[in-house]
């Protein structure tokens, strides 16, 4: 079962911020929080992780709490491009497989 | 560098028939794992591949079944094809390994219908 809890779905301002939530309470210590998006009828797209530090790259931003039991995605500039469903997944660092759980994630709507 | 690609793209079988599923990871991944997304159960992960052997397997019936040849391309087999098994199929690739967290790269995926 997948360790995450997101909502079902979001809307958003084109050019506004989106911020998209992530509920992992049972997190442990060594699993990594990470971001995948797909758009309709595409494959899943890598957006970004991290362990407990803030992250950016040229896509998103990932805000991690100190307590490590919730994060944020943020889209800085949203664009309707960016409509998707997001999903935030946990996983292990290391081990022996790049087995991903999939959640329901969050269809976030982009709107003009 | 050429993304992951799967083929074919559409497949129309008709219940009880098999069917193989090609996917080609990006040059220089060895990890390659295969997804299953219906509108029912959603992402759901069937196995993995890593260097022709399989490292981890999902909760699917044994007629699913999969491989991997020696330069990273991964086949997977659907025998006696139910209705429940349309779906979208999807290949993912990574660097692998042990001990570093990679992030997968997934292709455009199999849509496949089962009549």
């Amino acid at each position: 079962d997948a360790k995450t809890t997101q909502p079902p779905s979001m809307d958003c301002a084109e050019g506004r911020a989106a911020n998209l939530p992530c509920n992992h309470s049972t997190i442990s210590g060594n699993e990594y929080v990470y971001w995948y998006r797909q758009i309709h009828s595409q494959g899943p797209q890598y957006i970004i992780h991290g362990l407990k530090n803030n992250e950016t790259n040229e896509m998103a931003s990932l805000i991690i709490t100190e307590d490590r039991k919730s994060s944020t995605l943020i889209l800085p500039h949203a664009t309707l491009r960016d409509t998707a469903v997001y999903y935030c997944i946990v996983r292990g660092y290391g081990g022996a497989t790049n087995k991903l759980i999939f959640g329901t994630g969050t269809l976030l709507a982009v709107q003009p | 560098k050429a993304g992951v690609t799967q083929t074919p793209r559409y497949l129309i079988k008709t219940r009880g028939q098999q069917v193989t599923l090609s996917c080609s990871p990006i040059s220089g991944h060895r990890s390659v794992s295969w997804y299953q997304q219906t509108p029912g159960q959603g992402l759901q992960f069937l196995f993995e591949y890593f260097s022709e052997t399989q490292r981890n397997k999902g909760n699917f019936p044994g007629r699913f079944s999969g491989r991997q040849f020696s330069n990273s391309r991964s086949e997977m087999n659907v025998s006696t094809l139910e209705l429940g098994d349309s779906a979208l199929y999807l290949c993912a690739s990574s660097a692998g390994g042990q001990g570093l967290s990679y992030e997968q790269y997934f292709g455009p995926g199999t849509r496949l219908t089962v009549t």
